[in-house]
């Protein structure tokens, strides 16, 4: 039972530098999202997606793209590193699109942007 | 706008005490849903329970009680006779059921030490 993986665990970025968080599930679950979690300030959604093609901003979503071309992955990517993105970054899925769903969470990616 | 507010920033009991987490939530919506997470040391995020907003009865599992209060808009968490296994930051989150997609809010979390 993989559930959601993320890769990497760790990375450290130079500020303008480009790159991808990977994303994937195994479950066949409908919505995925990527959140952020940063010290006193807890998990904030970055993006979601409620299917194959179709995703969404949410709360802090300046500085990132999604796409979400297979139900499997959903991948994030940082378009020009700057060191307000250093975090630790969750993926999270759940069946079906209906909030009353609990979310599984992935082991997350810790970013170090200098 | 939905708000979930951890007052507690950090609490520190001897084990075998009992501790509550509070966490007080707004929203609009006369639906909703609210779970409890938990991120221990190792840093994945655990689920842990899910209560809807037309259910406020009290549940118990095992050690792990929660209190659900439409009246307050609270939904606080105690653990029973803590062990140092507890220790960890608890996530209060909120669920609204407007719109087709699940948006958790998280509150900041409670980070819960544990000492013998």
């Amino acid at each position: 039972n993989a559930g959601v993986t993320q890769t990497p665990k760790f990375q450290v970025l130079k500020t303008g530098q480009s790159m991808t968080l990977q994303c994937a599930q195994d479950m066949n679950h409908e919505y995925m999202s990527w959140y952020r979690q940063d010290p006193g300030m807890g998990l904030r959604l970055i993006h979601y997606s409620v299917g194959a093609g179709i995703t969404d901003q949410g709360e802090v979503p300046n500085g990132y793209n999604v796409s979400r071309s297979t139900t499997e992955d959903f991948p994030l990517r940082l378009l020009s590193a700057a060191p307000s993105q250093t975090s630790v970054y969750f993926c999270a899925s759940s069946y079906g699109r209906h909030s009353n769903q609990p979310q599984h969470f992935g082991d997350g990616t810790r970013l170090s942007i200098l | 706008a939905q708000k979930v507010t951890q007052a507690q920033t950090e609490i520190s009991v001897v084990e075998k005490e009992d501790v509550t987490l509070d966490c007080v939530y707004e929203t609009r919506d006369t639906t909703y849903y609210l779970f409890w997470y938990k991120q221990p040391p190792s840093g994945e995020l655990v689920f842990l329970i899910r209560r809807n907003s037309f259910d406020e009865q009290n549940e118990i599992s095992g050690r792990y009680s929660w209190n659900f209060q439409k009246s307050t808009s609270s939904f606080n968490f105690t653990i029973t006779a803590s062990q140092v296994v507890d220790s960890a930051v608890y996530f209060c989150a909120l669920s609204e059921a407007t719109g087709t997609a699940s948006k958790l809010t998280f509150g900041t979390g409670t980070r819960l030490q544990v000492t013998l």
